[in-house]
């Protein structure tokens, strides 16, 4: 299996903020990563999909970037929605892997 | 939005047989674009992908469940089924059905069912 690594683990930040978030993989997985918001009691929520391409109705404050093994997710100008678990997958033909997840909480 | 439904059993005896059924509405089903999926929660938050099958029947498993896993479609009534052998505490989880993109993300999710293993 392909490994996903994030960190950090938590992040604190306020309203205002830019963050971002890293994911790295145990090899190269080109650009089939994928990034997902999940709120408690809800299911993940597709952000962005192969790396860095938005996926429709969701802010432009949101941008993914990286290719092979390093990528990142940045939220700039944080807002109070935006307070969350984040997870990083990577998929290829015949698997999917996720990263064990990154809270961003509030300062 | 494509609305997909878990259904079965929220307890589940250890050593039996763990059985859920996901039907989704909407009329993509048979769509040849889209594999569908079955993805578990861990409590405590990890996300594990356990495999995903097209319409055809053709399927894909993590391969440390291979040998206790099934997963099967009936396109008739647009649902697919898993079905997790010999479950154990471990197995414990969020169980969420999901649609698979043409590119291989994961765009549409269920609500997820909780799964208890336990006697």
């Amino acid at each position: 299996d392909i490994q996903m690594t994030q960190s950090p683990s938590t992040l604190s930040a306020s309203v205002g903020d830019s963050v971002t978030i890293t994911c790295r993989a145990s090899q190269s997985v080109s650009s089939w990563l994928a990034w997902y918001q999940q709120k408690p009691g809800k299911a993940p929520k597709l952000l962005i999909y192969k790396a860095s391409n938005l996926e429709n109705g969701v802010p432009s404050r949101f941008s993914g970037s990286g290719s092979g093994t390093e990528f990142t997710l940045t939220i700039t100008s944080l807002q109070p929605d935006d307070f969350a678990t984040y997870y990083c997958q990577q998929y290829n033909a015949y698997s999917n892997t996720f990263g064990q997840g990154t809270k961003v909480e509030m300062k | 939005q494509v609305p997909l439904q878990e259904s079965g059993p929220g307890l589940v005896k250890p050593s039996q047989t763990l059985s859920l059924t996901c039907t989704v509405s909407g009329g993509s089903f048979s769509n040849g674009s889209y594999y569908w999926s079955w993805i578990r929660q861990f409590p405590g938050k990890g996300l594990e992908w356990i495999g995903h099958i097209y319409y055809s029947g053709r399927s894909y498993y993590k391969p440390s469940l291979t040998n206790r896993l099934t997963i099967s479609v009936d396109t008739s009534k647009s649902q697919f089924f898993l079905k997790l052998n010999s479950v154990t505490a471990a197995d414990t989880a969020i169980y969420y059905c999901a649609r698979r993109s043409a590119y291989g993300h994961t765009d549409f999710w269920g609500q997820g069912t909780l799964v208890t293993v336990s006697s």
